[in-house]
């Protein structure tokens, strides 16, 4: 398709268990970005992968997540051990080559994750 | 303090009216995004300014580099405009994001 996909768009998962959440960017682009929205709150930024830069992972909340970019394309969010604490709509941002003036960023409809 | 600090948080209107939402930052930027969520929580991209002013329908966005400040400005709202706005910057020259913490608009008709 022409626009960021994510998969799935809900996953319920027990606590304890990991969870795999995927980020299809739209082709060509770059930069991706993770962030996660916990119910009522604002958008949280999570990692940030730009080319074949080291990421930026200082929003990462705890060691039990991690990402990765396979081939410069794909993302996976892994949060292993999953607490309840985790629950939130998790989207995925892509955008273009950075160049002056910035670059127009798509969002994904987001992964609903609940934990119980 | 956040680097991307919005108001006001919550915001009514009656259809009609014009309704503004400010957002100030601290950081370098090399541009400043204003997105909407509706509920559902699918987020659209509405605009990106590195400068001045743009408009689209009855939507108006304009930024002052040295002030650190945007505002993103409706005209004549519509019920339909109900949403939570967001600004965003990326910082400059990384491209990385930072989120203000959304206004959220209802117009009422």
């Amino acid at each position: 398709g022409a626009g960021v996909s994510q998969s799935p768009s809900n996953k319920v998962t027990e606590k304890g268990k990991d969870v795999e959440l995927r980020c299809d960017p739209i082709s060509g682009h770059t930069a991706l970005y993770w962030y996660r929205q916990s119910l009522g709150q604002g958008l949280e930024f999570l990692i940030y992968f730009q080319g074949n830069s080291a990421p930026d992972k200082s929003g990462l909340p705890s060691d039990r997540f991690s990402a990765e970019r396979t081939g410069g394309s794909v993302s996976t969010l892994t949060i292993q051990r999953t607490q309840q604490e985790d629950s939130a709509v998790y989207l995925c941002a892509s955008s273009p080559a950075l160049r002056t003036g910035g670059s127009e960023a798509f969002f994904g409809q987001g992964t609903r994750l609940t934990v119980v | 303090k956040n680097e991307v600090e919005q108001s006001p948080q919550n915001l009514t209107a009656q259809e009609g009216e014009f309704i503004t939402i400010n957002c100030s930052y601290s950081v370098g930027i090399s541009a400043l995004h204003w997105l909407q969520q509706h509920p559902g929580g699918g987020i659209v991209s509405l605009f990106m300014l590195s400068s001045g002013k743009k408009k689209h329908g009855r939507l108006i966005a304009t930024i002052n580099i040295q002030e650190k400040h945007s505002s993103l400005h409706i005209t004549a709202s519509h019920p339909r405009d109900s949403a939570v706005y967001i600004c965003a910057v990326q910082v400059h020259n990384n491209n990385d994001m930072r989120f203000g913490a959304g206004t959220r608009l209802t117009v009422k008709p």
